[in-house]
């Protein structure tokens, strides 16, 4: 299986604040890459595919990059209802693995 | 896009078998795969498996001795079976469409398994 570990587990920041969560692969997983939201009580929703491609509807303070096995899910300016977990997860290949979560809290 | 409802029995005792169906509203059940995940209480997501509308499939094979996925396209259902649940199958379980990615889910349902 391929291990998805990111970085940080949780993280404080205030609105406004410029947010970058990290994800890597342990191995190769070339543009294989997407990024959820997930706020408590409700099922995930799709941020970004395919690494940097935006999801219909989703905000353009939301952008990824990365390819291979380093990624990275950044907010331009962090909003109120951005507060949440984010998970990103590998489709190269089944098992089709999540990483951990990244919990973004208010400071 | 299309929008996916789930339902299916919220408590089971210890070796029992879980059952979900989920419906697709919307969208060509046909173009899609359409897949099953859960989320244990205050964990994170694990993947347990996907199928196409011919009914192609894949497990996670940490569950696969116990899973099966399958699929009515006739009335745009899929459903998720798994055998002989324990504690540790205790979680929220999504239904979600898509295979590179999961662009639609379920609202969740909550699997308690309990003597």
């Amino acid at each position: 299986d391929i291990q998805m570990t990111q970085s940080p587990s949780s993280l404080s920041a205030s609105v406004g604040d410029r947010v970058t969560i990290t994800c890597r692969a342990s191995q190769s997983i070339s543009a294989f890459l997407n990024w959820y939201q997930q706020k408590p009580g409700k099922a995930p929703n799709l941020l970004i595919y395919a690494a940097s491609s935006l999801h219909s509807g989703v905000p353009s303070r939301f952008s990824g990059s990365g390819s291979g096995t380093d990624f990275t899910l950044t907010i331009s300016s962090l909003q109120p209802e951005d507060f949440a977990t984010y998970y990103c997860q590998q489709s190269y290949s089944t098992p089709r693995t999540f990483g951990q979560g990244t919990k973004v809290e208010i400071k | 896009q299309v929008q996916l409802q789930q339902w299916g029995a919220g408590l089971l005792k210890p070796s029992e078998t879980l059952s979900l169906t989920c419906v697709v509203y919307g969208g060509s059940f046909s173009t899609y795969y359409w897949s099953w995940i859960r989320q244990p209480p205050g964990k994170g997501l694990e993947w347990i498996g996907e199928i196409n509308h011919s009914g192609s499939s894949n497990y996670n094979p940490s569950l696969k001795s116990r899973v099966t996925i399958s699929v009515d396209a006739s009335k745009r259902h899929f459903s998720l079976k798994l055998t002989s649940v324990t504690a540790a199958d205790t979680a929220v379980y999504y239904c979600a469409s898509g295979q590179v990615w999961l662009d639609s889910w379920g609202q969740g349902t909550l699997v308690t398994v309990s003597s």
